[in-house]
């Protein structure tokens, strides 16, 4: 499996802030997926890209893989106290990023 | 549909026992991976299987640790003897395909080691 690097690992953000986190890896990924784990559950798939330079929407939430197919990230635009929860990425092989912990204030 | 469910929930032994974890993946999913997580960290690979065959068990941290899954269906892994370190959340998930695709995650179970 193919190691994905993830930063930063902690950010904490007033409600109505932005948040990005960002994954990276050496080699060239054949697709990159994105998970979100709250306090407490599982980790749920949110998205999984595959073309290089792809963006993907959901809602606040945007996605993206850099052309080289080397990098990810998950932006979320006016984070909500529901966005608290760890973000993942995992690329071939199933391996996962270390998480990006989001925390917001009200 | 049932998910991926899993048991026990949460689990707590003395150190030198044994300890046996239980997945029972999406029914059709060929893949099936365990992984491990420790203290709110990282979500660490610990094998994959397809049908009843491992594919990958380079994550497993040693020979104290036995996964098995017969007639590829349900798997198992056993902790045995386990040690301190090995306290945390092990999540099962399955998948359709390989390498690609959702993967969809048990509940997970909590073993703690005292």
């Amino acid at each position: 499996g193919q190691q994905v690097m993830q930063i930063p690992q902690y950010q904490h953000v007033q409600e109505g802030e932005d948040f990005t986190t960002y994954c990276n890896s050496s080699t060239t990924l054949s697709n990159i997926q994105w998970y979100k784990q709250r306090p407490g559950g599982h980790p749920v798939f949110l998205i999984q890209l595959v073309k290089s330079g792809e963006v993907k929407k959901q809602k606040r939430l945007t996605f993206q893989f850099g052309e080289a197919k080397k990098n990810s990230s998950l932006h979320i635009t006016a984070t909500q106290t529901t966005d608290v929860g760890t973000y993942f990425c995992a690329g071939p092989g199933m391996r996962f990023g270390a998480g990006t912990r989001l925390t917001v204030k009200p | 549909e049932a998910g991926v469910t899993q048991f026990p929930s949460h689990s707590v032994i003395e150190k030198g026992q044994t300890v046996t974890l239980r997945c029972d993946p999406i029914s059709g999913h060929d893949n099936l991976y365990w992984y491990r997580r420790v203290m709110g960290k990282e979500i660490k690979f610990l094998l994959h299987f397809v049908k009843e065959s491992k594919q990958d068990e380079s994550g497993m941290p040693n020979n104290r640790f036995l996964a098995e899954r017969t007639g590829g269906t349900y798997s198992t892994l056993k902790v045995q003897p386990a040690e301190l370190e090995d306290s945390g959340v092990y999540f099962c998930a399955s998948s359709q395909f390989w390498n690609t695709g959702e993967l969809f995650f048990g509940e997970g179970s909590r073993l703690t080691v005292l």
